[in-house]
């Protein structure tokens, strides 16, 4: 099964919002709201920061939300930081009761 | 807090067998769905396998059907990986990772470190 479709790289300057896409299929993304999205640190484990399309983990900042159109699930941060500076991947669970990533996104800060 | 120490990673030549365990502690070890996921140098995450709360339901990736075996030893919290066959494209950092409590891999919520597996002759 192929991973998700994620662009390689945002770019932001500090403050601004950007969003990052997820695109899949009627078997996974559009198929049900269990879309997750990970930021990870190269190195380090990844964390958890949106589950249930929409729902932040307690702790997580509030400038991290979800949302879903269709096949596509979106990710958006706003007021930019610094230490937003990761990867980000996209997670759906899908119709074969299996989990599916997308191919990551390289966020980057100016 | 949440805990998990993989271990059992390490240079394996092609065909070989490894049997990666991960330690759990801080939660309530049964009640909870197990995953391994990889990331291969350079790559992105790939979700590997899950295994429900009771070990009774099993779930594996299209690129490890019939090659590895997920396992769970509740009475000392802890979940295994056994990998045969191994190929170089297997070569890759592995995570043991916590879902929620539900029959199903819905989403991961906890992450550990990772051990790695290369695959070299």
């Amino acid at each position: 099964q192929s991973a998700l479709t994620q662009p390689a790289s945002v770019s932001g300057s500090p403050g601004q919002s950007i969003t990052i896409s997820c695109t899949g299929t009627s078997r996974d993304v559009g198929g049900h709201n269990y879309v997750s999205w990970y930021q990870h640190y190269p190195g380090k484990a990844p964390k958890l920061i949106i589950y249930d399309v929409t729902v932040r983990p307690s702790g997580v900042s509030d400038r991290f939300s979800g949302s879903k159109s269709g096949s596509t699930a979106s990710l958006t941060i706003s007021g930019l930081q610094t230490e937003d500076e990761a990867d980000y991947y996209c997670c759906s669970y899908t119709v074969g009761r299996t989990l599916l990533f997308g191919g990551g996104t390289k966020v980057t800060v100016l | 807090e949440v805990q998990l120490l993989a271990s059992g990673g390490g240079l394996v030549q092609p065909g070989g067998s490894l049997r990666l365990s991960c330690a759990a502690s801080g939660f309530t070890f049964k009640s909870y769905t197990m995953n391994w996921v990889r990331q291969a140098p350079g790559k992105g995450l790939e979700w590997v396998s899950a295994i429900s709360g009771s070990g009774g339901s099993t779930f594996y990736a299209d690129s490890v059907k019939g090659r590895f075996t997920i396992s769970r030893d509740n009475s000392n919290n802890m979940v295994y990986l056994q990998v045969n066959s191994l190929r170089a494209e297997d070569t890759a950092t592995y995570f043991c990772a916590k879902g929620p409590p539900n029959l199903n891999p819905l989403y991961i919520d906890v992450w550990g470190q990772g051990t790695t597996v290369t695959v070299s002759s």
